[in-house]
């Protein structure tokens, strides 16, 4: 049972255009959101994050949508560049705490020149 | 030390061998998590542990796998009779504290079991 989903297995997005990577959650009680960044061979590294009383986060470049009636969220990067290339995990949780964030298979982005 | 360090960052086995992987965390964290990741899967949570008590154990797949935290610092994670199915990259994390959602992760054990 796959809490968290994140359908598109890799996206190819321009250098210099909009990225939009999707993520889709089924479980209700979560009310935290977050994206991870991970270069091959390293481990996740934190990026942006959002609580559910909020619709949008930003931070540079980026900016988390969340939608709760859709139970959707979505990371926006622009431009992208090309050290934006990695795979994206999103992950949820309840009531806060890491032990009971669940994450998504991840989508590898791939920003061409 | 300045990250979360894993060791070994490789490991090959035969299977029906125990294994040991190892992790010391962020000094002063005292949350530290176990996530495996299978090839074309998300993160899997294994165990969680806040200083050297494990109140989470639900994501640990067998009773072939355990985990230790001594001195609320370094864990072991043990694999014991190794199967094919456990290959895959198992990550460490730890944060300031349980009620943190930002992990900072090493970089992973790649175990391959043959």
């Amino acid at each position: 049972d796959q809490q968290v989903k994140q359908n598109s297995p890799s996206l190819s997005v321009q250098e210099g255009r909009i990225s939009i990577l999707n993520c889709d959650y089924t479980n209700s009680m979560f009310d935290y959101f977050l994206w991870y960044k991970k270069y091959p061979a390293e481990g996740p590294t934190f990026l942006i994050s959002i609580s559910s009383i909020k619709d949008k986060n930003e931070d540079g470049r980026f900016t988390v949508f969340l939608n709760k009636s859709a139970k959707h969220l979505s990371l926006h990067i622009v431009p992208s560049q090309p050290g934006d290339s990695a795979v994206y995990f999103c992950a949820a949780s309840v009531g806060g705490g890491a032990d009971g964030l669940t994450f998504g298979k991840g989508t590898h982005l791939i920003i061409q020149p | 030390g300045a990250g979360v360090s894993q060791s070994p960052s490789n490991k090959v086995t035969e299977k029906g061998k125990d294994v040991e992987l190892r992790c010391d965390p962020i000094s002063g964290h005292t949350a530290l998590y176990w996530y495996r990741q299978s090839l074309g899967q998300g993160l899997e949570f294994l165990i969680y542990f806040q200083g050297n008590s494990a109140p989470d154990k639900s994501g640990l797949p067998s009773d072939r796998f355990s985990a230790e935290r001594t001195g609320g610092s370094v864990s072991t994670l043990t694999i014991q009779r190794t199967q094919q199915e456990d290959s895959a990259v198992y990550l460490c994390a730890s944060s300031s504290d349980r009620g943190e959602e930002k992990l900072f992760f090493g970089s992973g054990t790649q175990l391959s079991v043959l």
